[in-house]
Order: structure tokens, then C-alpha cells, then sequence
């Protein structure tokens, strides 16, 4: 069975810094990677998603992952952080014949001082 | 902007009572699936319906219950409701593929 793990539960970073969250997975086959980000009281919004081809992926709000398949991992990163980037970040792993099925992470909450 | 909608947002019921949370999304989503997040954690896959049938189930007992509707909503239901449901209930919806699929904002349940 797929799971993944987010070692980071909280993480703390001025506002102007960059930032990386990890992700690692656990699946036999090329899965299919997604970042979540969601804000108090709020749904899940996807930030980025990889399917197969460019091992880096950019998404909205400037932020980008990279797949890293000899390290079973998926980092977000962003270069700059701003003050409304200050939210709860969710890894999340499909995989082919899933359906839309996600197998979700427990979370990275970020802060963010100003 | 997604266009799907859940309600209510928040509801309170005791423990062993039943509840109904609803789901509707736009014209064209053929999937749904439901999940439960419980404070702190990460989402966890409680069921989805395909075309109005179920199509995969995570470890979740059968007092969680789902419906499907042809005008593209869907209904959770859990029966005998115990403290540790108390959650919130997300749904996705979309077209059975990973490349379109939509969260709604959720339903607070808290079982007393």
C-alpha cells in the first residue's frame, strides 16, 4: 500500500525566505504526486501535481516541487515566502488504476514571521 | 470558483445518533469521493462513487454509507455515530481521472 510521510510538523520562517517542505512516499511503481494547501477552515486548494515527464513542477502561487525517484521524495519549495503563504501544506500520492483515490500526508503547518 | 459546495458547514450530534452530510458539484463530475480529516491529521480516503455505484473503500466500517445522485450530488451518511467521528468531512469531485479533481470546503461534525 502507498503511503507518505511529512517529517516536518511545524516550520517556522521569516517572512522574504525561501522555504522547502518534504514529502517522501512509500509505492512500487511511479506514483502520482500532489501539494495541497490548506488554510484554516478552508478546503484543500492543489498547489502543483506530477504526473510523469519533467522531474520539476511548477505550480501556482510561485511555488514548484521536485520528484526524486532514487530518494522516493517531493519536495515543495518556494523561493521567497509571503506573509499569506502562512497555512497548512498536505502531501498527497495517487497511482494508476486509483481511481482519484489520494493517499494523504499528516501535514506541515507553516508560520510565517513577519 | 470549483463549484462544489458542501453543507452544512458545521453540525453538532450526540454520540449514536445518525447524520447526513451533502455534496453537490458541477455538471460533468462522474466521481466523488469522500474523506475524513480529523484535527491535526491528513485526509484520509473514506470511500468513492463511481456513475452511482462505489468504486474503492478505505478502512472505514460499514455505518459510513454513501449515496450518489444522477444531478451530480452525493450524500455521506454515518450511522451510530461514536466521539471519534468527530471531524471534517471533505468531498472531491471530478472525472476519473487525477487530473480533475476538486475539494469542497467541508463539513465540521462534532459528536458529543
Amino acid at each position: 500500500a502507498q503511503s507518505v510521510t511529512q517529517p516536518d510538523i511545524h516550520i517556522t520562517v521569516s517572512e522574504g525566505a525561501s522555504l522547502e517542505l518534504r514529502c517522501n512516499y512509500s509505492y512500487g511503481a511511479t506514483p502520482y504526486l500532489f501539494w495541497y494547501v490548506q488554510s484554516p477552515g478552508q478546503g484543500l486548494q492543489l498547489l502543483l501535481k506530477y504526473f510523469s515527464g519533467d522531474t520539476l513542477v511548477q505550480g501556482i502561487k510561485g511555488f514548484e516541487a521536485e520528484f526524486k525517484r532514487s530518494q522516493s521524495s517531493f519536495n515543495l519549495r518556494k523561493p521567497s515566502v509571503h506573509w499569506s503563504d502562512a497555512a497548512e501544506y498536505f502531501c498527497a500520492v495517487g497511482y494508476t488504476g486509483g481511481g482519484n483515490k489520494l493517499t494523504f500526508g499528516t501535514g506541515t503547518q507553516l508560520k510565517v514571521e513577519l | 470558483e470549483t463549484g462544489v459546495t458542501q453543507s452544512p458547514t458545521h453540525l453538532i450530534k450526540t454520540r449514536g445518533q445518525q447524520v447526513t452530510l451533502r455534496c453537490s458539484s458541477q455538471s460533468g463530475h462522474n466521481t466523488v469521493s469522500w474523506y475524513q480529516q480529523a484535527l491535526g491529521q491528513g485526509p484520509q480516503f473514506i470511500f468513492q462513487y463511481y456513475r452511482e455505484e462505489e468504486n474503492g473503500r478505505g478502512n472505514f466500517p460499514p455505518r459510513f454509507s454513501g449515496l450518489q445522485f444522477p444531478n451530480y450530488s452525493s450524500e455521506l451518511n454515518v450511522n451510530a455515530l461514536e466521539l471519534d467521528d468527530s471531524a471534517l468531512y471533505l468531498c472531491a469531485t471530478g472525472t476519473d481521472s487525477y487530473n480533475e479533481q476538486f475539494f469542497g470546503p467541508g463539513t465540521r461534525l462534532t459528536v458529543l
